[in-house]
């Protein structure tokens, strides 16, 4: 359990409006990172960060928008959002840098987006 | 283009009997492999890793083998509980990339009485 709580846990919203999902973690973690997943796809990255300010584009950013002014938090942000950006959306942290040294990645309870 | 699939979107399993889980990947960069358990309306919960050095990693009921040279990975669970019912997928990443992870699409366990 790496402290990671996401919000809001359900919305509904309609297409055309911004949406702002939220990731706090409490372990001082320092990579973050926004998925979301759909069938058929497993889990894509949409964006990560590895440190306050530092962010960059995963497999499927277009569309979203990410910031990380403190270290507990990442916010990922969908400008407009689109029937297309339904989906559920787990924020994960990395314990340290590298995964061969016994990291690993913690994943939060999932955000569940529809956009109507 | 999918990098790491797992090609058997359910098995079906008897419980006390083992239950094998494959994964393929084509990204001959990727050294660093992990398995995931999901449960409906939860976040993935980290399972078992292997590292590319190593071909066998073994955790309680759960094994992973490497096979470097097919580029494929399987996940033995022995003996399969009905607890063990989830949807399990695995996930690649390249050392020094940001601990970025590539998914597989998932394969949903059932263990059966």
């Amino acid at each position: 359990d790496a402290g990671i709580t996401q919000s809001p846990r359900h919305k509904v919203t309609e297409t055309g409006t911004p949406v702002t999902l939220r990731c706090h973690q409490t372990e001082n973690h320092r990579y973050m990172y926004w998925y979301r997943q759909d069938p058929g796809h497993g889990l894509r990255l949409i964006h990560y960060s590895y440190g306050v300010k530092d962010t960059d584009k995963g497999e499927v950013s277009d569309g979203y928008s990410v910031s990380r002014s403190k270290t507990e938090d990442f916010l990922l942000t969908l400008e407009s959002a689109t029937s297309s950006q339904t989906s559920v959306y787990f924020c994960a942290t990395s314990t340290g840098a590298k995964l061969a040294s016994g990291n690993t990645i913690y994943f939060g309870e999932g955000s569940w987006l529809t956009v109507v | 283009d999918q990098q790491v699939k797992q090609n058997s979107p359910s098995l079906s399993v008897q419980e006390g009997r083992i239950s094998i889980l494959n994964c393929d990947y084509t990204n001959s960069m990727f050294d660093y492999f992990l398995w995931y358990k999901k449960y409906p309306a939860e976040g993935p919960t980290f399972l078992i890793s292997i590292s590319s050095i190593k071909d066998k990693n073994e955790d309680g009921r759960f094994t992973v083998f490497l096979n470097k040279s097919a580029k494929h990975l399987s996940l033995h669970i022995v003996p399969s509980q009905p607890g063990d019912s989830a949807v399990y997928f695995c996930a690649a990443s390249v050392t020094g990339g940001g601990n970025k992870l590539t998914f597989g699409t998932g394969t949903q366990l059932k263990v059966e009485l």
